[in-house]
């Protein structure tokens, strides 16, 4: 089964630091996600992309936070001046339908510690 | 505001038992419907999707109540491998936008032997 890879899958970092978040979406898709989850927290929505913009960003993504697709593969999430409370669990997904009951696929996940 | 709510248990059930979970969620104008599992420190995986009819799928049967902003999940015959988190999500688009996944914190499950 096709599925979506992340790296890396935990990364520590300095507070003050900036960290950036690999995805490697499926190939057919054309629709990309970052979810967060905070340690015993909910699974949060941070941004949608599709045609190398941003389609919608949640009130958690502000200008610390950047996305990017680089290449025709990889997707990236970048954290600037990472802060205490930046510690999550970031969760990649991929979609080949942007809305409906289409299935979202995600990705293991790479867990960020900020110290 | 809670989008999505959802009792957290944990609920703990012998093996062959047979278990419910609820959720509710605040946003009338949602589109899709789904219940998640997610293991211990893991991705979120999808279930199934929950549609006004009704709808099973093996042991696993699902509902949702528009009128009511309802939506359950029924697991019958649990099996120790049925363990985790169950998270019920609702999708949501405005406009043009693709739309996001509103998740509630999950109710735990854990099937002992």
């Amino acid at each position: 089964e096709p599925e979506v890879t992340q790296t890396p899958s935990h990364q520590v970092t300095q507070m003050g630091q900036e960290v950036i978040l690999r995805c490697v979406p499926i190939s057919n898709h054309l629709y990309f996600y970052w979810y967060r989850q905070i340690l015993g927290q909910k699974v949060e929505f941070l941004v949608s992309f599709y045609n190398n913009e941003i389609s919608e960003k949640s009130e958690i993504f502000d200008d610390q936070f950047s996305v990017e697709r680089p290449d025709g593969s990889n997707f990236t999430l970048k954290i600037r001046s990472t802060k205490l409370e930046d510690s999550a669990m970031y969760f990649c997904a991929s979609s080949d339908l942007g809305q409906g009951v289409n299935t979202i696929y995600f990705g293991e996940g790479s867990w960020l510690t900020v110290v | 505001r809670k989008e999505v709510e959802q009792d957290p248990g944990p609920f703990n059930v012998p093996e062959g038992a047979t278990v419910a979970f609820n959720c509710t969620y605040s946003n009338s104008a949602s589109q899709s419907f789904f219940w998640y599992r997610q293991d211990c420190r893991k991705e979120p995986k999808l279930l199934m999707s929950v549609y006004s009819s009704g709808n099973e799928d093996g042991r696993f049967t699902a509902q949702l109540n528009r009128a009511s902003q309802y939506i359950s999940l029924l697991i019958r015959d649990s099996k120790l491998s049925d363990s985790a988190t169950y998270l019920c999500v609702v999708n949501f688009a405005r406009g043009s936008t693709l739309g996001r996944l509103y998740f509630g914190r999950g109710t735990q499950l854990t099937v002992w032997p």
